[in-house]
């Protein structure tokens, strides 16, 4: 299976710009996708395709990478982007999600 | 809008059967298919496979092959997920997640439900 590894937590200040990394053992080209999960409910989709920004998601996210390396991008971080963010690979069967990023405002 | 409304939260004892269901709105059911995701009590994500809305046919990931069968109440726009022999690993929430096309044979799961709950415990 494709493991795809995340830092397991970050801590930044609103305002402030902030890189959360995936690193997946196997290439899945540019099929990886980022999903915002917050405390009791269910993920919700920010990025897709390494890069495309979903409807409706805040501009102050991005996304890129290929192959193996990907990052997520929220630039200026706000309050409400309190929450644990997994990146999730549709390359390789079986699909495979990392093992998530808790992000904590300071 | 779309939605995907999940069943309520279930208490069962181990070796007991659990049936989940996932009421599609605000699209067409069957052009569009239909993933499970599990997440146990403070972890993270895993893919359980997927059902084809269309024609029925569901694909399992392996670790959930045996136990586990996904169907479909095309009629009622639903997605159904129904567990046997329950273990107390089964413990978890349940996502069903539709899947849209993404780009050419790519494709990403773009809307959630709320997650359905299931507590197994003796």
């Amino acid at each position: 299976d494709t493991v795809l590894t995340q830092s397991p937590a970050l801590a930044v200040s609103p305002g402030e710009r902030v890189t959360i990394s995936c690193r997946a053992s196997e290439s899945v080209s540019t099929l990886m996708h980022w999903y915002q999960q917050k405390p009791g409910q269910q993920p919700t989709l920010l990025i897709y395709l390494a890069s495309n920004l979903e409807s409706g998601v805040p501009a102050r996210f991005s996304g890129s990478g290929s192959g193996t390396d990907f990052t997520l991008t929220i630039d200026p971080v706000e309050a409400d982007d309190t929450a644990t963010y997994y990146c999730q690979q549709s390359w390789n069967d079986p699909w495979t999600f990392g093992g998530g990023t808790k992000l904590e405002l300071k | 809008q779309i939605q995907l409304v999940q069943s309520g939260p279930e208490l069962k004892k181990p070796g007991e059967s659990v049936k989940i269901s996932c009421k599609a709105s605000g699209y067409t059911f069957t052009d569009y298919a239909m993933h499970w995701v599990k997440q146990a009590p403070g972890k993270g994500l895993k893919w359980m496979g997927w059902i084809n809305t269309y024609t029925g046919k569901p694909t399992y990931a392996d670790d959930f092959k045996g136990r586990f069968v996904f169907s479909l109440e095309a009629s009622a726009s639903t997605a159904n997920l129904q567990i046997s022999n329950l273990k107390n690993e089964d413990t978890a929430t349940y996502f069903c997640a539709r899947l849209r096309i993404a780009a050419i044979s790519s494709y990403v799961m773009d809307a959630w439900g709320q997650g359905a709950s299931v507590t197994v415990s003796s």
